[in-house]
C-alpha cells in the first residue's frame, strides 16, 4: 500500500504569509506525528494525534503554529505569519500503535521563508 | 536537552569496512530505535530494540543496548556506498501518568560517508 504522503514537497513563501502543509498517513494508522528539522539538526517534535484523543501540542513552538486532523486521517499543519526562522523541513509520520512503535515517515515539505 | 546524542557526528570509511555509531541517552526508556535519512528528507526505520533486549540483528545491522550505561550502538558490517546517509537514534521514554511514551526523541544524527 501507499506510504505517508506530504504536500507540497517544497514551499517558498514570503515573511508574514500563512502556509498550510498537508499529511496523508498510511491507511489504518491511528497515530500521526509532525516534526520539524532544521538544517543539520535532529528532529524536533511538534504535535501528536491519536484517534479521538486530544492532541499533544506541547512541541508547537508558538501560537502561530496549529494543526488539525480531520476524520482521523489527513492532517494539516498551519503556520500563520511565517518568519524566516520557520524555514525547515516539516516531516509527518504515522504509526499503527500509540506506544512509540516504528514510525513511518513521509518525504517532508521543505519550507523556505524569504 | 537532547535525549539521544549520537557519536561521532560524522564518519567517513571505505567500502567494505564496518561502521559503528553510538548513541547515549539520559532517561529510562521503553525502547530505542535507529533511523536512516537520505538527502535530508524522510526517515526510514531500521531497527527497534526494547529495554529488556541487549542485542538485535537485521541483515548487515547489529544493534546493542546497555541500559546501565544508557547507551546503544549501531554496527553496519561490510558497508556499501549506498549506506551513505545520516543515522539517527530515537528513544521512547517509559510511560508515566499521562506519560509521553508515544513520543520519540531524536538525536542530531551521525553523517556516514562510505567511499567507493
Amino acid at each position: 500500500g501507499a506510504g505517508v504522503s506530504q504536500s507540497p514537497s517544497n514551499k517558498v513563501t514570503e515573511k508574514g504569509k500563512d502556509v498550510e502543509l498537508r499529511c496523508d498517513p498510511i491507511s489504518g494508522h491511528t497515530a500521526l506525528y509532525w516534526y520539524r528539522q532544521s538544517l543539520g539538526q535532529g528532529l524536533e517534535f511538534l504535535i501528536y494525534f491519536q484517534g479521538n484523543s486530544a492532541p499533544d501540542k506541547s512541541g508547537l513552538p508558538s501560537d502561530r503554529f496549529s494543526a488539525e486532523r480531520t476524520g482521523g486521517s489527513v492532517s494539516t499543519l498551519t503556520i500563520q505569519r511565517t518568519q524566516q526562522e520557520d524555514s525547515a523541513v516539516y516531516l509527518c509520520a504515522s504509526s499503527l500503535m500509540e506506544l512509540a512503535s516504528e514510525q513511518f515517515f513521509g518525504p517532508g515539505t521543505r519550507l523556505t521563508v524569504l | 536537552s537532547q535525549q539521544g546524542e549520537e557519536d561521532p557526528q560524522a564518519l567517513s570509511i571505505q567500502e567494505g569496512e564496518n561502521a559503528t555509531m553510538n548513541c547515549s541517552y539520559k532517561t529510562s526508556i521503553n525502547n530505542l530505535q535507529w533511523y536512516r535519512q537520505n538527502s535530508g528528507r524522510g526517515l526510514v526505520h531500521l531497527i527497534l530494540i526494547r529495554s529488556n533486549e541487549r542485542e538485535k540483528h537485521s541483515g548487515r545491522l547489529r544493534v546493542t543496548l546497555d541500559t546501565s550505561k544508557k547507551s546503544s550502538s549501531l554496527l553496519i558490517t561490510a558497508s556499501r556506498a549506498a549506506d551513505t546517509a545520516s543515522y539517527f537514534c530515537a528513544t521512547a521514554r517509559t510511560g508515566g501518568s499521562g506519560g509521553s511514551n508515544y513520543k520519540l526523541t531524536f538525536g542530531k544524527g551521525t553523517l556516514l560517508t562510505v567511499n567507493p
